[in-house]
């Protein structure tokens, strides 16, 4: 099947700092979704992204389908984005079932 | 829409017991997912179902986990008997085959067997 691997694992940022997170996929995906678990275990979902640039905010999503990655970048972190940002992907050819990266776990500090 | 509704939020169980999760998806869509999130083991799907038939239960542990999903909008895990290391945080999940899929989680069960 397909694998997702994030990047990197772990992040520590300091109030006001911006971070890129990345996610690799192998194979090509007809859906990607980012989703912020934070401290409280709700999944949130941030953004539906099979392709192209999206922005929410201070976040903002690029996927490059054809490369086989997406990113997510943060700006201006705050405290309330720690957690941990897990990519979800839906591999083409007409799988409904989401693969899950292990996640980066984010912590941000006043 | 008010999302998906899972209960209990939290529940403490002696082993041996019999533990019963619930969730409403979002109405209208097609699947329905039960995740368990452990810190061992992360983010594991356990079942899910399309239309309200079970599709794939492999990543359910081992018989004593069962879910159903009677109709459209009401699915239910249960654990029976219930051991220690069942304790994790169970999530339900659903989407909609017409939406790109797009997955959105309750809030998820937090279960802790003594």
């Amino acid at each position: 099947g397909i694998q997702v691997e994030q990047s990197p694992p772990d992040l520590i940022l300091q109030e006001g700092a911006n971070s890129t997170l990345r996610c690799n996929f192998s194979d090509s995906v007809n859906n990607l979704q980012w989703f912020h678990q934070n401290p409280w275990g709700q999944l949130i979902n941030l953004f539906y992204i099979p392709s192209g640039t999206k922005q929410n905010g201070r976040l903002s999503a690029t996927t490059v389908a054809t490369e086989r990655y997406s990113l997510l970048y943060i700006s201006s972190s705050q405290t309330t984005d720690s957690g941990v940002y897990f990519c979800a992907v839906h591999a083409s050819g007409g799988s409904y079932i989401p693969t899950f990266g292990r996640g980066t776990s984010l912590i941000v500090h006043p | 829409d008010a999302g998906v509704i899972q209960s209990p939020r939290h529940e403490v169980t002696e082993m041996g017991q019999e533990v019963t999760l619930r969730c409403k998806p979002i109405s209208g869509h097609d699947y329905l997912f039960w995740y368990r999130q452990t810190m061992m083991r992360g983010l594991e799907l356990l079942i899910y179902f399309n239309n309200n038939v079970p599709i794939d239960d492999s990543g359910m542990p081992e018989d004593r986990f069962s879910a159903k999903m009677p109709n459209a909008s009401f699915s239910t895990l249960k654990i029976q008997p219930s051991e220690p290391r069942d304790s994790a945080v169970y999530f339900c999940a659903s989407s909609h085959t017409g939406a790109g899929n797009t997955i959105y989680f309750g809030e998820g069960s937090w279960l802790t067997v003594v």
